[in-house]
């Protein structure tokens, strides 16, 4: 079945460092991809998604490209702040779909 | 707009207790779902419903029961509460109609079960 996979472990920066947040995923076909973000105490946020290859999603200085050939969406952004700091979500929705799959979430702390 | 609201935002159980989360949104989505979420296991579908009517299992669906009477409302029923349950639980709906849009979330319940 469908799976997405991202970093587990907690990722500390300090503020204005680069942060790159990997996920790869293994669906069949086409999915759409999305990176959603959850602050403390709240519910999740979409933060991104890119519906095809190569395209590239954006949004608050984040970034994250569909590579269909290495089965990657990867989240980038190039100065982070302390405002930033929350748990990441990598997820995709099956082509023809409504299902959404999770990846495990990552833990951002940016310290000032 | 209220978007997706669930009820209660915190609950304590005891071990054996039942007791229903609310989920309601009125964005006259198809598809609503239930995902709890735990430490290192990200979130878990429960169960989910694509309408009125029609409900299905997802990824964990022991111990938890469902129905859709209407567009608006997906109530997640625990029926005999287990302290495995404890957990926050989300409430999601999305529609076709809205494109590759993900998903829209409520706030979520945080379940303690004792």
């Amino acid at each position: 079945g469908d799976s997405v996979t991202q970093m587990e472990r907690p990722v500390t920066l300090s503020e204005e460092a680069f942060l790159t947040i990997n996920c790869t995923y293994t669906a069949t076909g086409y999915p759409s991809l999305f990176w959603y973000v959850q602050y403390p105490g709240e519910g999740l946020q979409l933060l991104l998604k890119a519906t095809k290859a190569d395209d590239k999603g954006s949004n608050k200085g984040f970034e994250a490209t569909y590579r269909k050939e290495t089965t990657s969406f990867h989240l980038e952004k190039g100065s982070v702040q302390v405002s930033d700091s929350a748990v990441y979500f990598c997820a995709l929705k099956g082509q023809g779909a409504q299902k959404l799959v999770f990846g495990q979430g990552t833990r951002l702390t940016i310290n000032p | 707009n209220a978007g997706v609201t669930q009820t209660p935002k915190f609950q304590v159980l005891k071990t054996g207790q039942s007791m229903t989360l609310q989920c309601a949104q009125d964005m006259n989505h198809e598809y609503m779902s239930w995902y709890r979420q735990d430490p290192g296991m990200g979130l878990r579908l429960i169960h989910y419903s694509v309408g009125a009517g029609i409900t299905d299992q997802g990824e964990v669906p022991n111990g938890y029961n469902v129905s859709r009477s209407t567009t608006e409302d997906f109530p997640l029923r625990l029926l005999s509460a287990a302290p495995s349950q404890t957990s926050v639980y989300f409430c999601a709906s999305s529609s076709p109609r809205t494109g590759n849009y993900g998903y829209t979330f409520g706030s979520g319940t945080r379940l303690t079960v004792v």
